[in-house]
């Protein structure tokens, strides 16, 4: 079974300031995808980051980086320039093939506020 | 994603009663996946459909919800005689099929549905 944790519940940045949030993840699988969404107020869940099992760069999108470490079973998202827009939870979540392999498994999140 | 449509938005329903909530895939995507959101939880997989086939309903609780694609029309999860346990975000997300790669499966969610049971 797979599983993702993200051990902070709460984070503070200051506006243009970067931030890591943190995610760990356990699988036996070789092969898996790992994402990052973003939720807002409002509610909905936005698509950030993407990044495979057999990546060998971290995935960058704009602003957002995903510090991924392998050996230690971590896939970090850094947002840097912090913005007041980036204030919303942040789900880390995780894929993996065969059976199963449509469903996404999250973790229960990290709300970030920022600071002006 | 803008592209896959859930209504209603907000939905309240006095226990007993029941709920339909309606999810349109994005253009082009036959595969719908249904997850629910309790309070400060992130989401959890429901159920995997296809146009007129549940190919993994393993998330569903097994009483009083139900799940269906049909060949024409929303996807639409129902939850019967419903108990404020109920209350939660269902959010309904699609893909373009299974036989996408895993490196560029991204599920594109809707912006769920808000379910009050009073």
């Amino acid at each position: 079974a797979q599983k993702i944790t993200q051990t902070q519940p709460g984070m503070f940045v200051q506006e243009k300031e970067a931030v890591t949030l943190d995610c760990t993840y356990d699988t036996s699988d070789q092969s898996y995808g790992l994402f990052w969404y973003k939720q807002p107020s409002s509610g909905e869940m936005i698509f950030l980051i993407y990044q495979g099992s057999y990546d060998e760069q971290n995935a960058t999108e704009g602003r957002y980086s995903l510090n991924f470490q392998k050996a230690r079973k971590s896939a970090n998202l850094v947002i840097s320039a912090s913005q007041l827009g980036d204030s919303a939870m942040y789900f880390c979540a995780m894929k993996v093939p065969g059976a199963g392999s449509y469903q996404l498994t999250f973790g229960k999140g990290t709300k970030l506020s920022v600071i002006p | 994603n803008a592209g896959v449509m859930q209504n209603p938005r907000h939905l309240v329903r006095r226990r007993g009663q029941e709920a339909r909530l309606r999810c349109s895939p994005m253009k082009g995507h036959s595969h719908v996946y249904w997850y629910r959101q309790l309070p400060e939880e992130g989401l959890k997989f429901m159920v995997y459909l296809q146009k007129e086939n549940i190919i993994d309903e393993s998330g569903m609780p097994k009483e009083r919800f139900s799940a269906e694609f049909p060949k024409e029309g929303p996807s639409i999860l129902r939850i019967q005689q419903v108990v404020r346990g109920d209350s939660a975000a269902y959010f309904c997300a699609s893909s373009p099929g299974q036989g996408t790669p895993l490196m560029n499966t991204e599920a594109f969610f809707g912006q769920g549905t808000r379910l009050t049971v009073v």
